[in-house]
């Protein structure tokens, strides 16, 4: 079983729809993060969270919101998607590091492929 | 702030060794991973480096500078399933800072 997952995996929707993208993790991190990604941009952050009680906003936000409902649940939502949120959106926890030498690496779940028309 | 430098393609020959080089500028280094992701899937975990030096992995090596702010990821005997992006990513000091990653540089090998 995979221990990042997320559902769906493919969404085409159109403009001005609310749409929620959900991530599940069975690996006991409290650390979850949502990743947008477009070719020749890379991954950018848009939110992430570090434990059940704190949320804090990434790098591109704005039109996205999230919610941590669970150690092992972060959702991400789009209030009123537009066409340039068009993209890959990946979910990815660690754990919090540990020691000088820890290195807590990000598990990325397998992606969702998000259209909005 | 931190900003991440990594060519956008590169080119190279079955069986061959190629080089993927990162400069990073940040306030506050707390180590650089590598990353590879090929298309349309999740980026997968290759390697760590926080002390100078190179960290040997089987066909992957990566090596950091530090005092240079670089990084490389070095790939042997090349295959043809080494045709993916590989992105570095850079760790801040702070125990609450997410990994800023690179754009990532697409590698393409060929016969």
């Amino acid at each position: 079983d995979a221990d990042v997952t997320q559902t769906p995996r493919n969404r085409i929707t159109k403009t001005g729809k609310r749409i929620m993208l959900e991530c599940s993790q069975t690996k006991g991190h409290d650390r979850m993060y949502w990743y947008r990604q477009d070719p020749g941009l890379g991954l950018r952050l848009i939110y992430y969270s570090f434990d059940v009680k704190d949320i804090n906003k990434g790098e591109i936000s704005d039109g996205y919101s999230v919610s941590r409902q669970a150690q092992a649940k972060f959702s991400l939502s789009l209030e009123s998607a537009i066409p340039n949120q068009t993209a890959l959106y990946f979910c990815a926890t660690s754990a919090e590091g540990r020691g000088a030498h820890s290195y807590n690496e990000q598990f990325f779940g397998p992606g969702t492929r998000l259209t909005v028309l | 702030g931190q900003n991440i430098d990594q060519p956008t393609e590169m080119t190279a020959t079955e069986g061959a060794i190629v080089q993927i080089n990162c400069t990073y500028q940040t306030s506050g280094f707390n180590g650089l991973f590598w990353y590879q992701q090929h298309a349309g899937e999740a980026p997968t975990f290759l390697s760590y480096n926080v002390l100078d030096g190179l960290e040997e992995k089987g066909r992957f090596s990566s090596f950091l500078s530090r005092s240079k702010g670089y990084s490389y990821l070095l790939l042997k005997e090349l295959q043809m399933k080494d045709s993916a992006s590989y992105l570095c990513a850079v760790k801040s000091l702070g125990g609450n800072t997410p990994l800023v990653f690179g754009k990532g540089t697409r590698l393409s090998v060929i016969a």
